[in-house]
């Protein structure tokens, strides 16, 4: 089985430039996450989609960021424009709502760093 | 405010030993509690989830306990490994929303654990 695949691996950018990060979750799979982890912290939720809906955007920083998810699908976050502290680890995950299970799958994230 | 706080320092043990990782929380009421294994450069991996009714839970090497009293939940390797070497991450899970749909995991900011051979 495929895992969740980003691209891409490493992006710099200068601060005030914008960035685009793409997902493709697991297949099958309806719900997917994005997280942003700063460097010696957890992963914390940017905004979670169910199929083609935002479920959770609460924590995204909606003046800079916003996220889609097409068909269900693929989906790309982006950054516009982007400033220092946005430097961070980028995370994918995806997830099959089955029963009350909800193990999460984790891509291998864009590591993001803005000068 | 809502909390969750690992072993605060990097933990270092001898090959062979059992590793003890904790988890503890605060003003959270979790459905369920999850510990993942993140390597550098890669993105977190599950390991073991356990729910708020289940008071333990085996893997393989691997045991997770969960007290609600005590908001704790405790992550063992026993036998430990140099390949065991790794970043450990608790989550929690709640149900954010009335209809059930929404379930998230909040992330603990992880232990960094060394085995020594």
């Amino acid at each position: 089985e495929a895992g969740v695949a980003q691209s891409p691996r490493y992006k710099i950018i200068e601060k005030r430039q914008s960035v685009a990060f793409w997902c493709n979750p697991i297949s099958g799979h309806a719900t997917l996450y994005w997280y942003q982890q700063i460097l010696g912290q957890g992963p914390k939720l940017l905004i979670q989609f169910q199929n083609n809906g935002v479920v959770d955007d609460s924590q995204l920083p909606k003046d800079r960021f916003s996220a889609e998810r097409l068909k269900g699908v693929d989906s790309t976050l982006k950054i516009q424009p982007a400033k220092l502290e946005d430097s961070a680890v980028y995370l994918c995950a995806s997830s099959f709502l089955a029963g009350s299970y909800n193990e999460q799958f984790f891509g291998p994230g864009t590591r993001l760093t803005v000068l | 405010s809502q909390k969750i706080e690992q072993n605060s320092e990097a933990l270092n043990i001898q090959e062979g030993k059992t590793a003890t990782l904790t988890c503890n929380y605060t003003n959270y009421s979790p459905a369920y509690l999850q510990w993942y294994r993140q390597d550098p450069g890669r993105g977190p991996v599950f390991l073991l989830l356990i729910r708020e009714n289940e008071k333990e839970k085996r893997k393989e090497r691997l045991k997770v306990t969960f007290d609600t009293t005590l908001k704790q939940s405790l992550f063992h390797i026993t036998a430990s490994q140099p390949a065991d070497s790794a970043t450990y991450l608790c989550a929690l899970e709640e149900y954010r929303f009335s209809s059930g749909s929404a379930r998230q995991l909040t992330f603990g900011s992880g232990t960094q654990l060394t085995v020594l051979p």
